[in-house]
């Protein structure tokens, strides 16, 4: 079965200090892995792709088939990093979504 | 602005009741596709349209039923409403489906009372 999981729902940083958001997912085929981002209820925007390999906002995400991982990370957090972070997986047509992880980053 | 139209943007509605949401996908774009996110369930995959035709069915209750029309625009109607069905619904588009990104609309706030 396609399963994304985030076992984090809270991560709590100081401004400065690295991130990362743990993706772990369940999938038969090959994978293909997004990060998404929401502030504050709003709509979610595409943070990167692993096919893209292309460093957002300073975060980066890297594909571990050995590990069924995908976390994310930015070496030094910013308040502005604050959000809700959704990690998807493409299983067919639709994407499955984890169930977040709350980054909130205070100075 | 991703380009995805929602509407309406908030609807408060009382139990029993029956809503429609509608969704204009982005120019181009043939598929859309929707999600209801909630505090306690997170983001869950509804239904998926491509070019008029039901692609893929996810959580979606049988209360709830989806249709996308020729000119590709979506709606989401929702009927016997119960007070747990008061979340945030998205709508999103693609242009096809396969290895195109998604793009979500800002959503539609239903509050069931």
């Amino acid at each position: 079965a396609q399963r994304v999981t985030q076992p984090e729902k809270l991560l709590s940083v100081f401004k400065g200090a690295p991130v990362e958001l743990k993706c772990n997912y369940s999938y038969s085929g090959s994978p293909e892995l997004f990060w998404y981002v929401q502030y504050s209820r709003q709509r979610l925007q595409l943070l990167l792709r692993h096919i893209s390999r292309e460093s957002i906002k300073g975060f980066t995400a890297d594909l571990n088939k050995g590990e069924t991982s995908f976390h994310l990370k930015k070496p030094f957090a910013q308040e502005e990093d604050s959000a809700m972070y959704y990690c998807a997986l493409q299983a067919g047509t639709a994407l499955i979504f984890g169930k977040g992880t709350t980054l909130s980053v205070s100075s | 602005d991703s380009g995805v139209t929602q509407t309406p943007k908030h609807l408060i509605t009382a139990t029993g009741q029956r809503v429609t949401l509608r969704c204009s996908p982005r120019s181009g774009d043939l598929s859309v596709y929707w999600y209801q996110q909630s505090l306690d369930q997170g983001l869950q995959f509804l239904i998926h349209y491509y070019n008029g035709e039901e692609r893929a069915k996810g959580n979606i209750l049988e209360r709830f039923s989806a249709q996308q029309f020729p000119d590709l625009h979506s709606e989401l109607n929702l009927s016997s409403l119960e007070l747990g069905d008061s979340a945030l619904y998205f709508c999103a588009s693609s242009v096809t489906g396969y290895g195109n990104t998604i793009y979500f609309g800002e959503g539609s706030w239903l509050t069931v009372v």
